[in-house]
């Protein structure tokens, strides 16, 4: 069965410094790969996704991930975070599971706080 | 703007009731998804539907739960009865998926279910 870490739970970065939140996977081909970010209160908002090619891609926000296939990785980054990055992050791992069904699994999210 | 539509936003129910929460997809979009969230287990996927008819329900437990889709416009999800173990945010999701990849799905902002 597949499975998506996010090994932190809570990360508190001071404004301006850069990010990094992991996600890992456990699948045996390269899934589809997406990261939401959920701000308090609102749905889920799609901050960038990885389906082929270029295994650095860019998102809204200022958001970049990199796919690693050795390391079963899909890392999102920011080089300088802003306060109003402060929500949940959330990893989401996409699979084909037969002919016409897929299989999504999320990560359990990472908090993210933000210091002035 | 095409938004993914939720009612209740929020709902508190005594337990043994019946909770039925609705979804208005995006207009054109042809797979509605249906999850719940609490911190214990975070985003778990209960059902997806594609072009209204089930494509998987394995998340949801089938002796309480039921999700239908009457229309292309309306989605439901049923709890009867209602248990105080049900209670969480209720997130439904609309996409496109032309047959291939992954679906890039959007949110709709939840139904926060408590049940007492």
């Amino acid at each position: 069965a597949q499975s998506v870490t996010q090994p932190d739970i809570h990360i508190t970065v001071s404004e301006g410094a850069s990010l990094e939140l992991r996600c890992n996977y456990s699948y045996g081909a390269t899934p589809y790969l997406f990261w939401y970010v959920q701000s308090p209160g609102q749905g889920l908002q799609l901050l960038l996704k990885y389906f082929s090619g270029d295994t650095l891609v860019q998102g809204i926000k200022g958001f970049e991930a990199e796919f690693k296939r050795s390391q079963s990785s899909f890392n999102l980054r920011k080089p300088s975070v802003h306060w109003s990055d402060a929500a949940e992050y959330l990893c989401d791992v996409v699979t084909a599971a037969g002919a016409r069904s897929y299989q999504l699994t999320f990560g359990k999210g990472t908090k993210l706080s933000v210091i002035p | 703007d095409a938004r993914v539509t939720q009612t209740p936003r929020h709902k508190v129910t005594e337990m043994g009731q019946e909770v039925t929460m609705r979804c208005q997809p995006i207009l054109g979009h042809n797979t509605v998804f249906w999850y719940r969230q609490t911190m214990m287990q975070g985003l778990e996927l209960l059902a997806y539907f594609r072009n209204r008819a089930p494509l998987d329900d394995s998340g949801m437990p089938k002796d309480r739960f039921s999700a239908e889709m009457p229309d292309a416009t309306l989605a439901t999800l049923k709890i009867q009865p209602s248990e105080p173990r049900d209670s969480a945010v209720y997130f439904c999701a609309s996409g496109l998926n032309r047959g291939r990849g992954g679906t890039e799905a959007f949110f709709g902002q939840g139904t926060r279910l408590t049940v007492v």
